[in-house]
């Protein structure tokens, strides 16, 4: 079975502040898909990385997937309180299993 | 709006019961999923369907059942329910079975207690 470990589990930063979450496995995933999931609702999609070494963009949001595709980080720039959330990192497995999902990183962004 | 339609939103359910949590999809999609979600493991696959006709297992199908009789509906059954199976349920569905050039849509979960 793969397994997804995110880190850290819960952050509280002030808003502006920078930070990184990340998403590791000793698996090898074909893509890994990020999401973002506010209460009482499912989790979006943010975004998906295929390639080792790929970086992608959204507004102030960083992706990167490792360069041997086993971990994956999410930088955020000027965090802003509507960034407060649960992000989920998923990667697709080689298995027929879909996607693994891992446990989340709770953000919360104070004004 | 397209998208995902879950009932009900909540429910309490005593052990030993029987329910089955509807999802409902406007989208098409080929491919329907249910996961259930437990704080500190994250979403774990319960069952999926392909297609219409079809099911497969997930990473813990035990003491549940799905059917695929159309495109639309994808309902999961708890034959005898049990306290373990509290727990905030999410249907997605995907225009194809895995791949990353199909993303999982959800819909807002089900959130039942089981006493």
């Amino acid at each position: 079975t793969q397994l997804l470990e995110q880190s850290p589990q819960f952050l509280s930063i002030q808003e502006g502040e920078n930070l990184t979450v990340y998403c590791n496995s000793s698996s090898v995933f074909s893509s890994l898909q990020w999401y973002r999931q506010e209460p009482g609702e499912g989790p979006v999609l943010l975004v998906t990385v295929v390639t080792g070494g790929e970086v992608k963009k959204l507004k102030r949001l960083t992706f990167q997937f490792g360069d041997a595709r086993k971990d994956s980080s999410l930088h955020i720039t000027a965090a802003q309180p509507g960034d407060t959330g649960l992000y989920l990192c998923a990667g697709e497995s080689n298995y027929g299993q879909n996607f693994v999902f891992g446990p989340g990183t709770r953000l919360s962004v104070l004004p | 709006i397209a998208g995902i339609t879950q009932a009900p939103t909540s429910q309490i359910l005593a052990a030993g019961r029987r329910m089955t949590l509807r999802c409902t999809q406007d989208m098409r999609h080929n491919a329907m999923y249910w996961y259930r979600q437990d704080l500190g493991l994250g979403l774990r696959l319960i069952h999926y369907s392909n297609t219409a006709g079809t099911t497969g297992k997930g990473e813990v199908p035990d003491g549940y059942s799905v059917s695929r009789a159309n495109t639309d509906d994808f309902p999961l059954t708890l034959a005898s329910a049990v306290p373990s199976q509290t727990s905030v349920y999410f249907c997605a569905s995907s225009d194809s079975f895995g791949g990353y050039n199909s993303p999982l849509h959800f819909g807002n979960g089900t959130r039942l207690t089981v006493t």
